[in-house]
């Protein structure tokens, strides 16, 4: 069975950092790009970041660019998202989720169960 | 821009069908697109990804009540014989060589 389990939210000051972790399970890591989507309080899916299954190509939306990196490990099945400059507006439940295939972008196929980031002072 | 446009709200009776749509941008009316299914205070589950030539893939254990179509622009999820816990937000994704793409979601209510 595929899991993703994300780690690493919490409570964080504007400007502050914070990194993600989702850990995956059940799946030849490798064979498929991953990425980041977020969900503000009370609002729909927002798309942030995805990775390639190699992890040679990185993407992000225009909101993080800049602020955000997205990494990944594959020997550890892991993707990493390393949120720098930090803002209010950040707050959201933060979910891993991967792509049906080792190419950006694509269908997700499979959700973690998110990891809340509260920016605030 | 590629852009999806989904009705904020639905409802269906128990046991009724219900057909929820989400519109492409009309200069992407052949993209394929993904349906995802959020209930309240979980995260998205994955339903199915539908193509362009009608073809379609569904998530594991994904029941048969659930199904996808299209016309032109249109994508159609239809959940046949509606049971209390199809309550919940429905989102359809879909993806060009830029960001991927939610439309806005559909909360649908079961009455």
């Amino acid at each position: 069975e595929v899991q993703l389990l994300e780690s690493g939210g919490g409570l964080v000051q504007p400007g502050g950092s914070l990194r993600l972790s989702c850990e995956a399970s059940g799946v030849t890591f490798s064979n498929y790009a991953m990425s980041w989507v977020r969900q503000a309080p009370g609002k729909g899916l927002e798309w942030v970041a995805g990775i390639s299954g190699s992890g040679y190509n990185t993407y992000s939306a225009d909101s993080v660019k800049g602020r955000f990196t997205l990494s990944r490990d594959n020997s550890k099945n892991t993707v990493y998202l390393q949120m720098n400059s930090l803002r209010p507006e950040d707050t959201a439940v933060y979910y891993c989720a991967k792509f049906s295939s080792p190419h950006y972008p694509g269908a997700f196929d499979m959700w973690g169960q998110g990891t809340r980031v509260t920016v605030s002072s | 821009q590629l852009v999806l446009t989904q009705s904020p709200s639905a409802s269906a009776s128990l046991g009724a069908s219900v057909k929820l749509t989400c519109t492409l941008s009309s200069r992407h009316s052949n993209y394929a697109i993904a349906w995802h299914q959020q209930p309240p205070e979980k995260g998205p589950r994955y339903l199915m990804k539908f193509n362009n030539d009608g073809s379609h893939t569904k998530g594991d254990g994904i029941p048969d009540r659930f199904s996808g179509s299209s016309s032109g622009a249109e994508r159609y999820l239809t959940i046949s014989n509606v049971q209390s816990e199809d309550e919940a937000d429905y989102y359809c994704q879909t993806w060009g060589n830029g960001p991927v793409v939610f439309g806005g979601g559909t909360k649908l209510t079961v009455l």
